[in-house]
Protein backbone atom coordinates (compact mmCIF):
# COMPACT_ATOMS: atom_id res chain seq x y z
CA UNK A 1 0.00 0.00 0.00
CA UNK A 2 1.09 3.66 -0.18
CA UNK A 3 1.62 5.96 3.23
CA UNK A 4 2.31 9.06 3.61
CA UNK A 5 2.80 10.87 7.03
CA UNK A 6 3.75 14.71 7.24
CA UNK A 7 2.93 16.66 10.84
CA UNK A 8 -0.66 17.58 11.08
CA UNK A 9 0.65 21.26 12.29
CA UNK A 10 3.19 23.61 12.63
CA UNK A 11 4.39 27.10 14.06
CA UNK A 12 7.13 29.13 13.62
CA UNK A 13 7.86 32.90 13.56
CA UNK A 14 7.95 35.61 10.74
CA UNK A 15 11.94 35.53 9.35
CA UNK A 16 12.37 32.88 10.90
CA UNK A 17 13.36 29.37 8.89
CA UNK A 18 11.19 26.04 9.21
CA UNK A 19 11.28 22.11 8.46
CA UNK A 20 8.50 20.32 7.05
CA UNK A 21 9.13 16.68 7.44
CA UNK A 22 7.78 13.68 5.18
CA UNK A 23 8.50 10.17 5.28
CA UNK A 24 6.88 7.94 2.42
CA UNK A 25 6.46 4.10 2.03
CA UNK A 26 5.01 3.22 -1.89
CA UNK A 27 5.33 0.43 -4.01
CA UNK A 28 7.17 2.22 -6.68
CA UNK A 29 8.79 5.89 -6.62
CA UNK A 30 8.73 8.12 -9.73
CA UNK A 31 9.11 11.50 -7.81
CA UNK A 32 8.12 13.13 -4.99
CA UNK A 33 6.40 16.70 -5.64
CA UNK A 34 5.44 19.75 -2.45
CA UNK A 35 2.28 21.77 -3.07
CA UNK A 36 1.54 24.98 -1.31
CA UNK A 37 -2.58 25.30 -0.58
CA UNK A 38 -4.00 28.30 0.83
CA UNK A 39 -6.82 27.68 2.78
CA UNK A 40 -10.18 27.26 0.11
CA UNK A 41 -7.70 27.13 -2.92
CA UNK A 42 -5.93 25.04 -5.21
CA UNK A 43 -2.79 23.11 -4.11
CA UNK A 44 -0.24 25.20 -6.32
CA UNK A 45 3.46 23.40 -7.34
CA UNK A 46 6.73 24.21 -5.37
CA UNK A 47 8.89 21.80 -6.07
CA UNK A 48 9.81 18.29 -7.40
CA UNK A 49 12.62 15.71 -6.54
CA UNK A 50 13.25 12.63 -8.25
CA UNK A 51 17.06 12.43 -7.25
CA UNK A 52 18.61 12.25 -3.47
CA UNK A 53 19.93 15.79 -2.53
CA UNK A 54 18.92 19.10 -2.09
CA UNK A 55 16.69 21.18 -4.51
CA UNK A 56 16.63 25.01 -4.26
CA UNK A 57 14.30 27.33 -4.91
CA UNK A 58 14.49 31.49 -3.90
CA UNK A 59 12.88 31.02 -0.12
CA UNK A 60 12.24 27.18 -0.48
CA UNK A 61 14.71 23.86 -1.01
CA UNK A 62 13.16 20.40 -0.74
CA UNK A 63 15.62 17.26 0.14
CA UNK A 64 15.23 13.97 -0.88
CA UNK A 65 16.63 10.72 0.53
CA UNK A 66 15.09 7.70 -1.54
CA UNK A 67 16.85 4.84 0.75
CA UNK A 68 15.37 6.45 3.66
CA UNK A 69 11.90 7.74 2.15
CA UNK A 70 11.99 10.69 3.49
CA UNK A 71 11.65 14.06 2.74
CA UNK A 72 11.46 17.50 4.02
CA UNK A 73 10.63 21.34 2.35
CA UNK A 74 12.64 24.07 4.07
CA UNK A 75 11.23 27.42 4.17
CA UNK A 76 13.08 30.74 4.77
CA UNK A 77 12.52 34.01 5.79
CA UNK A 78 9.31 33.45 7.02
CA UNK A 79 6.48 35.77 5.28
CA UNK A 80 2.82 36.19 7.08
CA UNK A 81 1.61 34.97 3.67
CA UNK A 82 3.50 31.26 4.17
CA UNK A 83 0.39 30.79 5.98
CA UNK A 84 -0.69 27.78 4.39
CA UNK A 85 -0.93 23.70 4.26
CA UNK A 86 1.94 22.30 2.80
CA UNK A 87 1.23 18.74 0.69
CA UNK A 88 3.50 16.00 0.33
CA UNK A 89 2.75 13.85 -2.50
CA UNK A 90 4.50 11.15 -4.42
CA UNK A 91 4.04 9.35 -8.19
CA UNK A 92 4.54 5.85 -7.90
CA UNK A 93 2.05 4.29 -10.19
CA UNK A 94 3.66 2.52 -13.43
CA UNK A 95 2.17 4.23 -16.62
CA UNK A 96 -0.15 6.35 -14.43
CA UNK A 97 1.39 9.51 -12.75
CA UNK A 98 -1.42 9.87 -10.14
CA UNK A 99 -0.21 11.33 -7.34
CA UNK A 100 -0.79 10.21 -3.56
CA UNK A 101 -0.65 12.90 -1.22
CA UNK A 102 -0.12 13.02 2.33
CA UNK A 103 -2.62 14.84 4.84
CA UNK A 104 -0.64 18.27 4.93
CA UNK A 105 1.12 20.07 7.34
CA UNK A 106 -0.51 23.63 8.04
CA UNK A 107 1.97 25.87 8.85
CA UNK A 108 1.50 29.40 10.75
CA UNK A 109 3.14 31.92 10.75
CA UNK A 110 2.88 34.46 13.53
CA UNK A 111 4.40 37.52 14.19
CA UNK B 1 -7.60 31.51 -19.14
CA UNK B 2 -4.14 29.85 -18.59
CA UNK B 3 -4.92 27.68 -15.85
CA UNK B 4 -7.13 25.07 -15.15
CA UNK B 5 -10.89 26.39 -14.75
CA UNK B 6 -13.83 24.13 -12.68
CA UNK B 7 -17.53 25.13 -12.96
CA UNK B 8 -19.50 25.24 -10.64
CA UNK B 9 -17.54 26.46 -7.90
CA UNK B 10 -20.14 24.86 -5.30
CA UNK B 11 -22.67 22.92 -5.75
CA UNK B 12 -25.54 21.58 -3.06
CA UNK B 13 -27.64 18.64 -3.98
CA UNK B 14 -30.13 16.66 -2.41
CA UNK B 15 -29.22 13.09 -1.63
CA UNK B 16 -30.34 10.69 -4.43
CA UNK B 17 -29.76 13.42 -6.89
CA UNK B 18 -27.30 13.47 -9.89
CA UNK B 19 -24.66 15.88 -10.52
CA UNK B 20 -22.10 16.97 -12.98
CA UNK B 21 -18.68 18.88 -12.58
CA UNK B 22 -16.67 20.83 -15.18
CA UNK B 23 -12.86 20.59 -15.81
CA UNK B 24 -11.38 23.06 -18.34
CA UNK B 25 -7.68 21.79 -18.41
CA UNK B 26 -4.64 24.28 -19.49
CA UNK B 27 -4.80 24.26 -23.03
CA UNK B 28 -2.65 21.83 -25.09
CA UNK B 29 -2.28 19.64 -21.86
CA UNK B 30 -2.69 15.66 -22.70
CA UNK B 31 -3.22 14.21 -19.14
CA UNK B 32 -5.71 15.07 -16.75
CA UNK B 33 -6.75 14.22 -13.42
CA UNK B 34 -9.47 13.83 -11.01
CA UNK B 35 -9.20 14.28 -7.25
CA UNK B 36 -11.20 14.36 -4.41
CA UNK B 37 -10.31 16.37 -0.91
CA UNK B 38 -11.95 15.89 2.18
CA UNK B 39 -11.67 18.40 5.29
CA UNK B 40 -8.21 17.94 6.99
CA UNK B 41 -7.33 15.63 4.03
CA UNK B 42 -5.06 15.24 1.48
CA UNK B 43 -6.41 15.06 -2.40
CA UNK B 44 -7.29 11.62 -3.14
CA UNK B 45 -6.87 9.70 -6.67
CA UNK B 46 -10.05 9.34 -8.48
CA UNK B 47 -9.14 9.09 -12.69
CA UNK B 48 -6.45 9.92 -14.86
CA UNK B 49 -7.30 10.51 -18.44
CA UNK B 50 -4.36 10.65 -21.55
CA UNK B 51 -5.86 12.30 -24.07
CA UNK B 52 -9.73 11.16 -24.53
CA UNK B 53 -9.14 7.64 -22.90
CA UNK B 54 -9.11 6.81 -19.25
CA UNK B 55 -5.87 5.14 -18.69
CA UNK B 56 -6.59 4.58 -14.84
CA UNK B 57 -10.17 5.02 -12.98
CA UNK B 58 -8.65 2.44 -9.84
CA UNK B 59 -9.27 5.18 -7.67
CA UNK B 60 -13.35 5.59 -8.15
CA UNK B 61 -15.05 4.57 -5.12
CA UNK B 62 -18.10 2.67 -7.01
CA UNK B 63 -19.59 2.80 -9.60
CA UNK B 64 -22.08 6.04 -9.15
CA UNK B 65 -18.89 7.99 -10.39
CA UNK B 66 -18.37 8.02 -13.92
CA UNK B 67 -15.73 10.59 -15.83
CA UNK B 68 -15.36 11.87 -19.63
CA UNK B 69 -13.36 13.27 -22.24
CA UNK B 70 -14.62 12.95 -25.29
CA UNK B 71 -12.84 15.79 -27.27
CA UNK B 72 -9.14 14.90 -24.97
CA UNK B 73 -9.97 18.30 -23.76
CA UNK B 74 -12.72 19.45 -21.20
CA UNK B 75 -13.67 16.66 -18.79
CA UNK B 76 -16.95 16.32 -16.58
CA UNK B 77 -17.16 13.95 -13.50
CA UNK B 78 -20.62 12.71 -13.48
CA UNK B 79 -22.07 11.24 -9.88
CA UNK B 80 -25.31 9.33 -9.30
CA UNK B 81 -27.86 8.67 -6.50
CA UNK B 82 -25.39 11.01 -4.91
CA UNK B 83 -24.39 10.17 -0.93
CA UNK B 84 -23.72 12.75 2.09
CA UNK B 85 -20.09 11.07 2.27
CA UNK B 86 -19.69 12.21 -1.56
CA UNK B 87 -19.18 15.88 0.04
CA UNK B 88 -15.90 16.55 -0.63
CA UNK B 89 -13.65 19.78 -2.63
CA UNK B 90 -13.35 17.66 -6.19
CA UNK B 91 -10.28 19.11 -7.51
CA UNK B 92 -9.13 18.52 -11.31
CA UNK B 93 -5.79 19.30 -12.83
CA UNK B 94 -4.09 18.77 -15.97
CA UNK B 95 -0.07 18.08 -17.48
CA UNK B 96 1.68 18.03 -20.43
CA UNK B 97 2.37 14.52 -20.29
CA UNK B 98 6.29 14.76 -20.92
CA UNK B 99 7.05 11.86 -18.29
CA UNK B 100 7.38 11.16 -15.07
CA UNK B 101 8.59 14.34 -14.24
CA UNK B 102 5.33 15.91 -15.27
CA UNK B 103 3.92 18.30 -12.57
CA UNK B 104 0.39 18.19 -12.00
CA UNK B 105 -1.72 21.96 -12.47
CA UNK B 106 -4.98 22.19 -10.12
CA UNK B 107 -8.12 24.02 -10.54
CA UNK B 108 -9.64 25.80 -7.47
CA UNK B 109 -11.82 22.84 -7.04
CA UNK B 110 -16.17 22.37 -7.19
CA UNK B 111 -17.00 22.37 -3.42
CA UNK B 112 -20.19 19.54 -3.62
CA UNK B 113 -21.95 19.69 -0.42
CA UNK B 114 -24.99 16.63 -0.60
CA UNK B 115 -27.74 17.53 2.14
Amino acid sequence: GQNIDQPTEMTATEGAIVQINCTYQTSGFNGLFWYQQHAGEAPTFLSYNVLDGLEEKGRFSSFLSRSKGYSYLLLKELQMKDSASYLCAVSSGAGSYQLTFGKGTKLSVIP
Amino acid sequence: GAGVSQTPSNKVTEKGKYVELRCDPISGHTALYWYRQSLGQGPEFLIYFQGTGAADDSGLPNDRFFAVRPEGSVSTLKIQRTERGDSAVYLCASSPLRGHTDTQYFGPGTRLTVL
